[in-house]
């Protein structure tokens, strides 16, 4: 079965260091998403893209966090500097065409300390 | 933000039960779909319904969808053990390419 794979599982990091997740898509979808989920948030929405261009990142807080997607199998998450409160489950999550169920990975689950 | 509420928050039900999970959403949607979270892993899509249907099934699996309400049900009948999971309910809005999630609905089936 294809996938979507999520690097690294977990990670753990000292406040102020610089962190990037990497994500798989399933190949041939074109629908990248990435999202967070803490207890006291639930899953919320980072960033979004179609065929690797970002249509939406306002749930990203811009000053740290960055996405991007370099070519059509890999996404980044990257977070510079890491603070405590970024300490969650990241998830990338892909899809064939827009409005279509999503595939997601396992997470990253992101300690920073 | 979430654009889906799940009620309720937590359910424990014996095995064979049915089990019924509410979601409301504030805002026109595309289509409503349900997803399940093992702990631990990630999000697995069980079931998508389009705003213009009313009912669908899949398996064991009922959902209804009533968008004069913006509310949708999740029915499981015959619970197993193994159905014990969160169930995210999740709606495609906007410019229907994002798919937003609800809070959730812990569900523990006991054997």
């Amino acid at each position: 079965d294809a996938r979507v794979t999520q690097t690294p599982r977990h990670k753990v990091t000292e406040m102020g260091q610089e962190v990037t997740m990497r994500c798989q898509p399933i190949l041939g979808h074109n629908t990248v998403f990435w999202y967070r989920q803490t207890m006291m948030q639930g899953l919320e929405l980072l960033a979004y893209f179609r065929n690797r261009a970002p249509l939406d990142d306002s749930g990203m807080p811009k000053d740290r966090f960055s996405a991007e997607m370099p070519d059509a199998t890999l996404a980044t998450l990257k977070i510079q500097p890491s603070e405590p409160r970024d300490s969650a489950v990241y998830f990338c999550a892909s899809g064939s065409i827009p409005a279509s169920p999503l595939h997601f990975g396992n997470g990253t689950r992101l300690t920073v300390t | 933000s979430q654009q889906g509420e799940e009620d309720p928050q937590a359910l424990s039900i014996q095995e064979g039960e049915n089990a019924t999970m509410n979601c409301s959403y504030k805002t026109s949607i595309n289509n409503l779909q349900w997803y399940r979270q093992n702990s631990g892993r990630g999000l697995v899509h069980l079931i998508l319904i389009r705003s213009n249907e009313r009912e669908k099934h899949s398996g064991r699996l009922r959902v209804t969808l009533d968008t004069s309400k913006k509310s949708s049900s999740l029915l499981i009948t015959a619970s197993r053990a193994a159905d014990t999971a969160s169930y995210f309910c999740a709606t495609v809005a906007g410019d229907g390419n994002k798919l937003v999630f609800g809070a959730g609905t812990i569900l523990r089936v006991k054997s």
